[in-house]
């Protein structure tokens, strides 16, 4: 199916457990990106890349790495979750436009 | 103060109504502008893009830009119970080497039959 595909949609892992989001798309979009949505705080920027092998990091990077090896690829890695990581996480894809969302998935850590 | 700012709403109003929502913006580079709904446990929806100021019409939906007064509008005419949701304001510089995107925190809309 074309766009952009989210995995797993539902997570829940421990505390101190390394956990990885995953985010492909089919439209062969230069720039990624990964958001995290909370009560209060609306859609916050955790990284983007604008082509394969190349990120930046957003506004609430601490905490997360991501890797592009491939223009379709965009994972994002809990290195070692913390509760404070639970939340609904977007990835999203675009070119010249705006940006297009995957579903989400919503990350609980207990 | 916020980059973007937006009214949480909820806001209710009857089925017909016309609707209009709101997002004022600190930032004078922006220059792209949008607006995405997001239905509950969905990931958000483009609905309109704009560049610069100026109105540009999709069917029942109006975005308006302002940039003398970095104020920005979204006017839902007709408005029927599927446009129940939560509306995203968003916005852009002229890119450089990235496209992010800036978010309001969303204004929660019902409309009732």
């Amino acid at each position: 199916d074309a766009g952009i595909t989210q995995s797993p949609r539902y997570k829940i892992t421990e505390t101190g457990r390394q956990v990885t989001l995953m985010c492909h798309q089919t439209w062969s979009h230069s720039y990624m990106f990964w958001y995290r949505q909370d009560l209060g705080h609306g859609l916050r920027l955790i990284y983007y890349s604008a082509a394969a092998d190349i990120t930046d990091k957003g506004e609430v990077p601490d905490g997360y790495v991501v890797s592009r090896s491939k223009t379709e690829n965009f994972p994002l890695t809990l290195e070692s979750a913390t509760r404070s990581q639970t939340s609904v996480y977007f990835c999203a894809s675009s070119e010249t436009g705006g940006a297009f969302f995957g579903q989400g998935t919503r990350l609980t850590v207990v | 103060q916020k980059e973007v700012e937006q009214d949480p709403g909820p806001l209710s109003v009857p089925e017909g109504a016309i609707v209009s929502l709101n997002c004022t913006y600190s930032n004078s580079a922006f220059q792209y502008f949008m607006w995405y709904r997001q239905y509950s446990r969905k990931g958000p929806e483009l609905l309109m893009y704009t560049y610069s100021s100026g109105n540009k019409e999709d069917g029942r939906f109006t975005a308006q830009v302002d940039k003398s007064s970095k104020y920005i509008s979204l006017f839902i005419r007709d408005s029927q119970p599927s446009d129940s949701a939560t509306y995203l304001c968003a916005m852009r510089d002229s890119g450089g080497s990235n496209y992010k995107l800036t978010f309001g925190k969303g204004t929660l809309l019902t409309v009732n039959p």
